[in-house]
């Protein structure tokens, strides 16, 4: 089970910043949260991931609240090629690498 | 930048043929995975690897078999494709087991007939 809880979609302007926010209630102490995305027919992309503080790459910033149930991707200025289906990922198996997937959001970024 | 390959964008084969369809990643990672994608059922762990000619079965190995004979190379093989293998299939690498962040590659629309 995939364990987080996602809006099923959310739109953007394009040039504004694109928050997504994801409940996961039950992560345990050690479980990392990944956030991938999937941009219609293609492989899904890994993003960003973290653990306890707040992480930035030059994709996007990942904020994870202090009690560990939530966390927002934020993608600072939203572009047409942004639009895609984004997963927020703790449900991991460091056994088999597997990771499970949830339904996601589908944010659609609008000119 | 890492880079997976993966052979073909779409293939169409008959039912009962025998299928292959290959991955390579570029980044010597340790570890590759096959997930297939199907709607309504999201990304399904077929196989993975840790190492070369180890592998291990993930959630739905049935009707598929695997192959790595070197490092950057994982193929999928479907003994004998049926209509319920008609999917999108996935190819994933990563440094090590213990890491969540994989690499995917552009993935395979197979259609069998």
């Amino acid at each position: 089970d995939a364990k987080t809880t996602q809006p099923p979609s959310m739109d953007c302007a394009e040039g504004r910043a694109a928050n997504l926010p994801c409940n996961h209630s039950t992560i345990s102490g050690n479980e990392y949260v990944y956030w991938y995305r999937q941009i219609h027919s293609q492989g899904p992309q890994y993003i960003i991931h973290g653990l306890k503080n707040n992480e930035t790459n030059e994709m996007a910033s990942l904020i994870i609240t202090e009690d560990r149930k939530s966390s927002t991707l934020i993608l600072p200025h939203a572009t047409l090629r942004d639009t895609a289906v984004y997963y927020c990922i703790v449900s991991y198996s460091s056994n088999t690498g597997k990771l499970i997937f949830g339904q996601g959001t589908t944010l659609q970024v609008k000119p | 930048d890492v880079k997976v390959t993966q052979s073909s964008r779409y293939l169409v084969k008959r039912t009962g043929e025998k299928v292959f369809l290959e991955c390579v990643q570029d980044m010597d990672h340790e570890n590759m995975f096959w997930y297939r994608q199907d709607p309504g059922l999201g990304l399904r762990l077929i196989y993975f690897s840790y190492d070369v000619k180890m592998k291990e079965k993930g959630d739905i190995p049935e009707g598929y078999s695997v192959s790595r004979e070197k490092k950057e190379r994982f193929s999928l093989i479907l003994e004998s494709a049926s209509t319920n293998q008609t999917s999108m299939y996935l190819c994933a690498s990563s440094r090590r087991v213990s890491s969540g962040e994989q690499y995917f590659g552009p993935g395979t629309r197979l259609t069998v007939t």
